[in-house]
């Protein structure tokens, strides 16, 4: 069964400091893998897609990894901000036809000054 | 550029009443075009998807139904709401993107509608 599970639910930080979010895997065949923030009350927006042969990739203070051997990725927060105080999503994408973007339930992050 | 709408951005609606929400995209042709459910602190969840005019896949079977009329039209609809289906509903895009590499799609979020079912 083709799942996504992040960790953790939630995280709690102070301004200025670093965090990094886990994504696990188990979607076959895979295709990418993307990063979403979401603002409550609002649609997703992409951070970054990684594909498959990709291990690092940087957005602004945002960087992502993937591990395809181990179906795993982060997404480290460097010197954060109040304004990333929001969810964090992680999506697997498949090579299937029809339904092919797999979310996972999100991590909340809240940003404290 | 693309563009997503989508309309009311909030809705308060008593059991046992319809619904019809509608997404409209603009700048592109053929998307693939989806409909998600948020429930509050909760993942996004899957209720249908179309790859072209006419063609709706359910992914839940439940009282909420989809169509695609145009090209670049979604509704989602339901002719009696219940307490459940109260939630953040998302529509969104997804087209192909060709940058240097295989082929890969990319996804685009509407603002969502704010459904909250007395």
């Amino acid at each position: 069964k083709n799942q996504v599970e992040q960790s953790p639910q939630s995280l709690i930080i102070l301004e200025g400091k670093n965090c990094t979010l886990q994504c696990n895997y188990t979607v076959s065949p895979f295709s990418n893998l993307r990063w979403y923030k979401q603002d409550t009350g609002r649609g997703p927006v992409s951070l970054t897609i990684m594909t498959f042969s990709e291990n690092t990739k940087s957005n602004g203070r945002y960087t992502a990894t993937l591990d395809a051997d181990t179906k795993q990725s982060s997404l480290h927060i460097t010197a954060s901000q109040l304004s990333d105080s929001a969810s964090y999503i992680c999506v697997v994408r498949t090579r299937n036809y029809g339904q092919n973007f797999v979310f996972g339930p999100g991590t909340r992050l809240s940003v404290l000054p | 550029s693309q563009t997503i709408h989508q309309w009311p951005a909030t809705l308060v609606q008593p059991v046992g009443s319809p619904l019809s929400l509608e997404c409209t995209v603009e700048g592109t042709s053929n998307p693939n075009l989806y409909w998600y459910r948020q429930a509050a602190g909760r993942g996004l969840q899957l209720l249908f998807y179309s790859v072209g005019i006419g063609q709706i896949s359910s992914e839940v079977p439940q009282n909420l139904s989809a169509s695609r009329p145009q090209d670049r039209q979604f509704i989602l609809s339901s002719k009696k709401l219940l307490l459940s289906d109260s939630g953040f509903y998302l529509c969104a895009w997804s087209v192909g993107v060709l940058a240097g590499g295989p082929v890969y799609y990319e996804q685009y979020f509407g603002p969502g509608t704010r459904l909250t079912v007395t």
